[in-house]
């Protein structure tokens, strides 16, 4: 079965500090992969998807950015932190492009202070 | 490209019934439906795609109307492993965002004993 590992869990971050969050992926290869971030009452909003590597398309322009540098492995960076890149961070892959469901990673808890 | 849910929120007795709603404003190829517990990564549910499907798992069912970009989750006789918050995810039917799933903001369900 498909399953993605995720870390860090939770990390406290300063305003201004980087961010790496890193996920991997088990059970499938070639996965479509995406980051969605998660706020208090905001549902889950789509950060970055990638159907390979190398190949990230941005859904919100903000201080994020994303990487695929092998087929089963997601980074999630930012340069300087702010206090809303606070939240819970998900990372979801799918084998397919269409019409199959997506298998989340544990997830990861930021809080920018 | 953001689905709408309705309502926000629910609260039934065990053993009660509940209708949650998904919509959107553009053409949908597919719907996902997740439930997510407190702190946790969601889980999928069920996924319905273009021709006006239905699909039930045990008391949980759900349906698509792709006329009117529409989907509806039913929950029958719930039970108290019910609560949690759920959320639907849709994707658009356009060749250049085909994969990327959106979700809504989520319908919170409590179910009291």
């Amino acid at each position: 079965s498909q399953t993605i590992h995720q870390w860090p869990a939770t990390l406290v971050q300063p305003v201004g500090s980087p961010l790496s969050l890193e996920c991997t992926v088990e059970g499938t290869s070639n996965p479509n992969l995406y980051w969605y971030r998660q706020a208090a009452g905001r549902g889950l909003q789509l950060l970055f998807y990638s159907v390979g590597i190398g190949q990230i398309s941005s859904e919100v322009p903000q201080n994020l950015s994303a990487s695929r540098p092998q087929d089963r492995q997601f980074i999630l960076s930012s340069k300087k932190l702010l206090l809303s890149d606070s939240g819970f961070y998900l990372c979801a892959g799918r084998t397919g492009v269409i019409a199959g469901e997506l298998f989340f990673g544990e997830g990861s808890r930021l809080t920018v202070l | 490209q953001q689905p709408v849910q309705s309502p926000q929120a629910v609260i039934l007795r065990e053993g009660e019934d509940a209708v949650i709603n998904c919509s959107s404003s553009k053409a949908l190829y597919s719907v996902h439906w997740y439930r997510q517990k407190h702190g946790e990564a969601p889980v999928f549910l069920m996924i319905l795609l273009k021709g006006g499907e239905q699909k039930g798992h045990d008391k949980i069912s759900a349906s698509f109307n792709e006329k009117k970009q529409q989907s509806s989750l039913y929950l029958t006789a719930s039970q108290l492993s019910y609560s949690g918050t759920y959320f639907c995810g849709t994707e658009i039917n356009r060749g250049s965002t085909l994969g990327r799933l959106y979700f809504g903001r989520g319908t919170q369900l409590t179910v009291w004993p």
